[in-house]
């Protein structure tokens, strides 16, 4: 079982629709949970991070996260062409690094 | 203008060479990263910096060396490459406490023949 799984896509949603994008992990003790978005041929930049149970909203977007179910999810209301990207889950897996433990992402994609 | 830095953008080199990606942050992060990204492995992590000359193994660290001598540098180095090699390498860094949150640099797409 892969640490960070994501489902790779693409998701295809027409534009004005709400993008669901979810991702699972395997760490009950992982306690930070990030949204990282990359086009094609960039680098990821981040785009949210939650910390606690619950709901948190960044203008279009809004991350879930359910620690009891160990499930993350990025909505995307009022999806445009230009959020046609990968997204990628990252989780800090408790492991001492203190580096980021990343899903595959999903490919998004917004049809016009 | 601050940020992460790397160099070179892209870099196509031969089997057996000596190759070094640099990497190069204005924002005196203590923790640095570097990551490959290969089709159907997502993002994986070769090695990490806590601060100067402090460094360890990722995930998959076999084929590469890595330093730091200064907090604002974290040059990786591949002593002799290989086809399996040929990647996108990306580096990153984050404060030393409060979040996990990591920024990245633009990446170096390696090619080895």
């Amino acid at each position: 079982q892969k640490e960070v799984e994501q489902n790779s896509g693409p998701l295809s949603v027409p534009e004005g629709a709400i993008a669901s994008l979810n991702c699972t992990y395997s760490d009950r003790g992982s306690q930070s949970f990030f949204w990282y978005r990359q086009y094609s041929g960039k680098s990821p930049e981040l785009i949210m991070f939650i910390y606690s149970n619950g709901d948190k909203e960044d203008g279009r977007f809004t991350a879930q996260l359910n620690k009891a179910s160990q499930y993350v999810s990025l909505l995307i209301r009022d999806s445009q062409p230009s959020d046609s990207a990968t997204y990628l889950c990252a989780v800090n897996i408790p492991t001492g690094r203190r580096a980021l433990t990343f899903g595959s992402g999903t490919r998004l994609q917004v049809q016009p | 203008d601050a940020g992460i830095t790397q160099s070179p953008r892209y870099k196509i080199t031969e089997t057996g060479r000596q190759v070094t990606l640099m990497c190069h942050q204005t924002w005196s992060h203590s923790y640095m990263f570097w990551y490959r990204q290969d089709l159907g492995h997502g993002l994986r992590l070769i090695y990490y910096s806590a601060a100067a000359d402090i460094t360890d193994k990722g995930e998959v660290p076999d084929g590469y060396v890595v330093s730091r001598s200064k907090t604002e540098n974290f040059p990786l180095t591949l002593e002799s490459a290989t086809r399996s090699q040929t990647s996108v390498y990306f580096c990153a860094s984050r404060p030393p406490t409060g979040s996990y949150e990591q920024y990245f640099g633009p990446g170096t797409r390696l090619t080895v023949t």
